[in-house]
C-alpha cells in the first residue's frame, strides 16, 4: 500500500482567513514533504520533514507554516495568503529521508487551493 | 542554467513507436534519480528509480550517465495510455529534490 491521503481536496479561502491542509500516511515512512505546483509547471519543493523534524525549508514565506504532529501526519497551516499562492499543494512521503536509501517519494492527490 | 533540464516537448508519436526522453542535471553531487508520470490534474506517480547500472521494467528502460550528468527514459511499443507528462527528479546530497519541467507525450492511434 503506497497511499498518501490529503484533505481537503479543494479549498477556497480569503486573504484574511486561516486554514490548514492535512496529509496522512500509514506506510511507516520517515520523511514527508510539501510541494507547490502551479498550472503547467513542475512541483516545487517547500518543506521536508525527516523523523518528524523540519530538515529543509526552501525559503518559503512565513504565511506557510508546516507542522508534523507525529510520524504519520503532516499539516500545512495557511494565514494571510495572497492570490498568487493559489496552486495545487502536494504532500509526499518516502521510507527514508531524501538521499538515504529508499527515498522514492509517493504523492497524495493534492489540495487545490484558491485564494480570493 | 536550470538545475534540471528536460527535452522540450511535446512529443507526438503513433502507437507502437519507441520514444526517448533525456534529462540533464547540473549538480555533480546528485545522488538519487527518478522518473515520474503525471496525468492532467493528477498527482505525480513514480514510474521508475534510475540506477547507475540501468534498469528496465517491461516496456520502460531508464539509464543514468554520471559522467555526462544525464538520465534517460526509453518507452518501447508506446500505448495510448502512455500519454502523460513525464518528469525527471534529481535529489542531491543535501536532500533537496528538483523536478524537471516535464515532457509531454501524446500517443496517437
Amino acid at each position: 500500500d503506497t497511499e498518501v491521503t490529503q484533505t481537503p481536496k479543494h479549498l477556497v479561502m480569503g486573504m484574511t482567513n486561516k486554514k490548514s491542509l492535512k496529509c496522512e500516511q500509514h506506510m511507516g515512512h520517515r520523511a514527508m514533504y510539501w510541494y507547490k505546483q502551479k498550472a503547467k509547471k513542475p512541483p516545487e519543493l517547500m518543506f521536508v520533514y525527516s523523523y518528524e523534524k523540519l530538515s529543509i525549508n526552501e525559503s518559503v514565506p512565513s504565511r506557510f507554516s508546516p507542522e508534523c504532529p507525529n510520524s504519520s501526519l503532516l499539516n500545512l497551516h495557511l494565514h494571510a495568503l495572497q492570490p498568487e499562492d493559489s496552486a495545487l499543494y502536494l504532500c509526499a512521503s518516502s521510507q527514508d529521508p531524501p538521499d538515504r536509501g529508499l527515498d522514492e517519494q509517493y504523492f497524495g492527490p493534492g489540495t487545490r487551493l484558491t485564494v480570493t | 542554467r536550470k538545475e534540471v533540464e528536460q527535452d522540450p516537448g511535446p512529443f507526438n508519436v503513433p502507437e507502437g513507436a519507441t520514444v526517448a526522453f533525456n534529462c540533464t542535471y547540473s549538480n555533480s553531487a546528485s545522488q538519487s534519480f527518478f522518473w515520474y508520470r503525471q496525468d492532467c490534474r493528477k498527482e505525480p506517480k513514480l514510474l521508475m528509480s534510475v540506477y547507475s547500472s540501468g534498469n528496465e521494467d517491461g516496456r520502460f528502460t531508464a539509464q543514468l550517465n554520471r559522467a555526462s550528468q544525464y538520465i534517460s527514459l526509453l518507452i518501447r511499443d508506446s500505448k495510448l495510455s502512455d500519454s502523460a507528462t513525464y518528469l525527471c527528479v534529481v535529489i542531491h546530497n543535501a536532500g533537496k529534490s528538483t523536478f524537471g519541467d516535464g515532457t509531454t507525450l501524446t500517443v496517437k492511434p
